[in-house]
C-alpha cells in the first residue's frame, strides 16, 4: 500500500523545456491536488480535481496544466518551464472535498535553470 | 484569498520542554488539520479536527479546534529530538472546496 506516489523525485530543466509530473494514489480517494512549496510561503494550491473528470484552478495556476487521467492518476504539466517554477511540488489526495484529511506524496524537487 | 496566520514562525527550545503553536483565520472554519514535515519529505498528518471545541491527542501531541471556529492550537509535551521539523496547520472554511495552509512553524531542539 504505497499511498500517494510521485515521479520523478528530482528534475532539472532548462528554461523553455516541458515536462510532466506524475501522481498516482492507491487510496481510492476522489479528490486530488497539486501544490507547490517555496521557502517561507507554505503550500500553495496550483490545481485540483474534485473527482474523476473534473479539474479546477487553484491559487497559482498560471504556467501549468493538469490532467485527471483516471481516478488514480493526476498529472501536472509545465509546457514551457521558467526559473520562477523552481520549487518543490506535492501531490495530495482526499476522500472527498470536505471534512476529510489530505494525504501527501513525497514531493518532486524541480529546478529550472 | 483566505489566509491563515500561523505563529510562531520558528521556535528554539531545549529538549524536554513543552511547545505550543497556533493558527488563526478571518473566516469560520469547519476543518482544522495539523501536519509535520521533515526535510526532503512530504507533510504527514498529525491530527484532524472537525468540531468546534474538539480536543484530540496523538501521543505527546494535543490539538484543539477553537470554540469560535476561527483558531486552532497544537501542543507538544516533553519534546524530543525527533520532534524537529516544520509544523503546518491547514483549514477549510465553511462552504469552501479547498484547504488553506499556514506558513509553518519551524521547531529546533537543543539537546
Amino acid at each position: 500500500n504505497a499511498g500517494v506516489t510521485q515521479t520523478p523525485k528530482f528534475q532539472v530543466l532548462k528554461t523553455g523545456q516541458s515536462m510532466t509530473l506524475q501522481c498516482a494514489q492507491d487510496m481510492n480517494h476522489n479528490s486530488m491536488y497539486w501544490y507547490r512549496q517555496d521557502p517561507g510561503m507554505g503550500l500553495r494550491l496550483i490545481y485540483y480535481s474534485a473527482s474523476e473528470g473534473t479539474t479546477d484552478k487553484g491559487e497559482v495556476p498560471n504556467g501549468y496544466n493538469v490532467s485527471r487521467l483516471n481516478k488514480r492518476e493526476f498529472s501536472l504539466r509545465l509546457e514551457s518551464a521558467a526559473p520562477s517554477q523552481t520549487s518543490v511540488y506535492f501531490c495530495a489526495t482526499r476522500q472527498r472535498l470536505m471534512n476529510t484529511e489530505a494525504f501527501f506524496g513525497q514531493g518532486t524537487r524541480l529546478t529550472v535553470v | 484569498g483566505q489566509q491563515l496566520n500561523q505563529s510562531p514562525q520558528s521556535m528554539f527550545i531545549q529538549e524536554g520542554e513543552d511547545v505550543s503553536m497556533n493558527c488563526t483565520s478571518s473566516s469560520i472554519f469547519n476543518t482544522w488539520l495539523w501536519y509535520k514535515q521533515d526535510p526532503g519529505e512530504g507533510p504527514v498528518l498529525l491530527i484532524a479536527l472537525y468540531k468546534a471545541g474538539e480536543l484530540t491527542s496523538n501521543g505527546r501531541l494535543t490539538a484543539q479546534f477553537g470554540i469560535t471556529r476561527k483558531d486552532s492550537f497544537l501542543n507538544i509535551s516533553a519534546s524530543i529530538p525527533s520532534d524537529v521539523g516544520i509544523y503546518f496547520c491547514a483549514g477549510q472554511a465553511q462552504g469552501a472546496q479547498k484547504l488553506v495552509f499556514g506558513q509553518g512553524t519551524r521547531l529546533t531542539i537543543n539537546p
